[in-house]
């Protein structure tokens, strides 16, 4: 089945930089552009822009560009969102989703800034 | 960057109807898709290109659009339907709506 893993929790002090994985199985992984969301605590979802599978080429939505990174590795399937730089309010769950549709998402990664 | 406006909440009673609304000037020319999060869980799509429901989800759910409107009906509310729930719109980029929580009581 199509799923989407995540790596584990992170606490990261600000100034740091964090980079979360998101591993595809069940399918071809270049198949798909994949999405990545944000949802700061207590808030909505927050659309943080796609990456081509295909060719690496980012898209980045309005306040993501500069400290946030989209890569790949496409001999793991595996997507990485990286944030340099980081800030208290950076403090969210950073989530993966496959897509146009954006189904399936990953489980979440918690990313935490404090000092 | 567009925008789309949902109601913060809505509450319906065990087995009556939930509509949920979301309203953006580009979904005339753009899909619709809706998202149900449960406490704590990643979200689910529930609802695609505005009407069609992916395999397993109850067909309770249904969507509409007309217009600068697209909206989310659960006939026959069951408690587990209880979450917060969002419209979502792309092409070259996407959006997603301000969110409705659901109350089933």
């Amino acid at each position: 089945q199509v799923q989407l893993v995540q790596s584990g929790s992170e606490l990261k002090k600000p100034g740091a930089s964090v980079k979360v994985s998101c591993k595809a199985s069940g399918y071809t992984f270049t198949s798909y552009a994949m999405n990545w969301v944000r949802q700061a605590p207590g808030q909505g979802l927050e659309w943080m822009g796609w990456i081509n599978t295909n060719t690496g080429n980012p898209t980045y939505a309005q306040g993501f560009t500069g400290r946030f990174v989209f890569s790949l590795d496409t001999s793991v399937s595996t997507a990485y969102l990286q944030i340099s730089s980081l800030k208290a309010e950076d403090t969210a769950v950073y989530y993966c989703a496959r897509g146009r549709v954006a189904a399936p998402w990953g489980q979440g990664t918690t990313v935490t800034v404090s000092s | 960057s567009y925008e789309l406006t949902q109601p913060p909440s809505v509450s319906v009673s065990p087995g009556q109807t939930a509509r949920i609304t979301c309203s953006g000037d580009a979904l005339p020319k753009k899909y619709a898709y809706w998202y149900q999060q449960k406490s704590g869980q990643a979200p689910v799509l529930v609802i695609y290109e505005d009407s069609k429901r992916p395999s397993g989800i109850p067909e309770r759910f249904s969507g509409s659009s007309s217009g600068t409107m697209a909206t989310l009906t659960i006939s026959g509310a069951q408690v587990e339907d209880e979450a917060d729930y969002y419209c979502y719109s792309t092409d070259s980029s996407g959006v997603f709506g301000t969110g409705t929580k659901v109350t089933v009581l």
